[in-house]
């Protein structure tokens, strides 16, 4: 079965500077979707980031990148420039080439100091 | 505005009292499912439908029904609350994965559920 980690429950970081937020997933699928979901205080689920396990190319969405590494199983989410409207949930989320079920992970909260 | 809308947002109830949530999208989506948010737990899958009266079994469908009579709307009934459902839910809906894999999960609101 497949399963998502996100070690780190809780980070910080000042406002315009870069934090990495990790996840790693567990699969024996070769074909897959990843994701990164953020909830911010009015809990609605808004889609930051999608990569695609075939695509070598890392995804990319302004200040949001992610570091897509098939081999170890990682994706991990860059916020460059961080704003304090960053603050929020974030979760990672994996789903199967040809499944519509999403698995999550256990969220890290994000906090943006001024 | 393509939308997943979920009613109550808010709810205080007691201990066996019947209660439904309901989910309507307006995307003509085949795919409908419901999760619960818990702390440290993350969204855990209760239910989900690939079309008009398909319904299946996510990770933690005891205490929980749905229905799936109408290709919008994917209602989550609790016949019987007790207060482990206390929760936050989220329906949410997208096309089926088929060949192209695009879909994306669109989200509802959500509906914090307290079970007194």
């Amino acid at each position: 079965a497949q399963t998502v980690t996100q070690s780190q429950p809780e980070m910080s970081v000042q406002e315009a500077e870069t934090v990495t937020l990790s996840c790693t997933y567990d699969t024996s699928e070769n074909n897959y979707y990843l994701f990164w979901y953020k909830q911010p205080p009015s809990r609605q689920m808004i889609l930051v980031i999608r990569q695609e396990a075939y695509k070598q190319q890392n995804a990319t969405e302004n200040r949001f990148s992610v570091n897509f590494q098939k081999a170890a199983k990682s994706f991990s989410l860059k916020i460059s420039d961080s704003q304090l409207g960053d603050t929020a949930m974030y979760f990672c989320a994996f789903r199967g080439r040809n499944t519509d079920k999403l698995i999550f992970g256990t969220g890290t909260r994000l906090q943006v100091f001024p | 505005e393509a939308q997943v809308t979920q009613n109550p947002r808010y709810l205080i109830t007691v201990t066996g009292k019947k209660l439904t949530v309901t989910c309507s999208q307006n995307m003509n989506h085949e795919y409908m499912s419901w999760y619960r948010q818990d702390p440290g737990l993350g969204l855990r899958q209760i239910y989900y439908s690939m079309n008009v009266e398909v319904t299946d079994k996510g990770d933690v469908p005891e205490g929980y029904k749905v229905s799936r009579k109408e290709k919008r709307n994917f209602p989550l009934i609790l016949e019987s609350p007790s207060p482990n459902q206390t929760s936050l839910y989220f329906c949410a809906s997208s096309k089926l994965a088929g060949d192209s894999g695009a879909n994306v999960l669109t989200f509802g609101a959500g509906s914090r559920l307290t079970v007194l």
